[in-house]
C-alpha cells in the first residue's frame, strides 16, 4: 500500500524555466511533509517541509505547497539550473517522538542547459 | 552543521558473512536514528527505528534477528546484516534526528548519510 505516491516517475524542463514535481499521499493522519533531493549513491538531503498547519513554505528558488482537501503537495524549483537535475522524493509523516518517514518512489529531474 | 556519516561507503562480501555498517552523527547528539534500504528504482524503506539506551522498533516484515540493530550512543548506531545472502545486496542508508530540536522547531528532520552499498556474492 503506497501512501506517498509521486505519479511522475521522470520530469524533464529547461533552464530557467519553472519545475513542479508532484506528490499525493492517502493517509490523511499525516502532518508534515518534507521534500529530498537525492544524487545516486549519495543519501538524500533535506530541501524543505511544511506543516499541515500551512498551505505554503519558501525557501529561495524552492516552493512547497500543500492542498490538505486534495492530499496533494507540489514543489516549485524557479528558475530551475542544471545542478537540480536529481531525482526528488516528497516524504511524510504522522509527527510524534518517533518521527517515521514514509517516501515516495521519487521523480526523477532533469533540467537542460 | 546537521552531518550524518556512514562506513563504510562500499561493501562486498561473501555469501553467509555478516556486515556491519556504522551511522554517526558528526556535529549534533541524535536519540534517534533511523535506517533504511533502497533497491534500484525503488523509494527509500524504513527497515527499524533506533533510540539511544533501548531496543530497536522493527517494521513489520523486517528480521530483527537478521539485521541488528545498536544504538549505543547519542551519536553512533551500528546495522550489523548477519549471514548475507545475495538477496540483502541493497543500498542502505541511515537518518540521524537532531535531538535539540525534537518537536520544538520547524526545521526538526532528519539528515542523511551518504549511504552503504551492500554486494553480497
Amino acid at each position: 500500500d503506497q501512501q506517498v505516491k509521486q505519479n511522475s516517475p521522470s520530469l524533464s524542463v529547461q533552464e530557467g524555466r519553472i519545475s513542479i514535481l508532484n506528490c499525493d499521499y492517502t493517509n490523511s493522519m499525516f502532518d508534515y511533509f518534507l521534500w529530498y533531493k537525492k544524487y545516486p549513491a549519495e543519501g538524500p538531503t533535506f530541501l524543505i517541509s511544511i506543516s499541515s498547519i500551512k498551505d505554503k513554505n519558501e525557501d529561495g528558488r524552492f516552493t512547497v505547497f500543500l492542498n490538505k482537501s486534495a492530499k496533494h503537495l507540489s514543489l516549485h524549483i524557479v528558475p530551475s539550473q542544471p545542478g537540480d537535475s536529481a531525482v526528488y522524493f516528497c516524504a511524510a509523516s504522522r509527527g510524534g517522538s518517533n518521527y517515521k518517514l514514509t517516501f515516495g518512489k521519487g521523480t526523477l529531474l532533469t533540467v537542460n542547459p | 552543521g546537521a552531518v550524518v556519516s556512514q562506513h563504510p561507503s562500499r561493501v562486498i562480501c561473501k555469501s553467509g558473512t555478516s556486515v556491519k555498517i556504522e551511522c554517526r552523527s558528526l556535529d549534533f547528539q541524535a536519540t534517534t536514528m533511523f535506517w533504511y534500504r533502497q533497491f534500484p528504482k525503488k523509494s527509500l524503506m524504513l527497515m527499524a527505528t533506533s533510540n539511544e539506551g533501548s531496543k530497536a522498533t522493527y517494521e513489520q516484515g523486517v528480521e530483527k534477528d537478521k539485521f541488528l540493530i545498536n544504538h549505543a550512543s547519542l551519536t553512533l548506531s551500528t546495522l550489523t546484516v548477519t549471514s548475507a545472502h545475495p538477496e540483502d545486496s541493497s543500498f542502505y542508508i541511515c537518518s540521524a534526528r537532531d535531538a535539540k530540536l525534537a518537536g520544538r522547531s520547524s526545521t526538526d528532520t532528519q539528515y542523511f548519510g551518504p549511504g552503504t552499498r551492500l554486494t553480497v556474492l
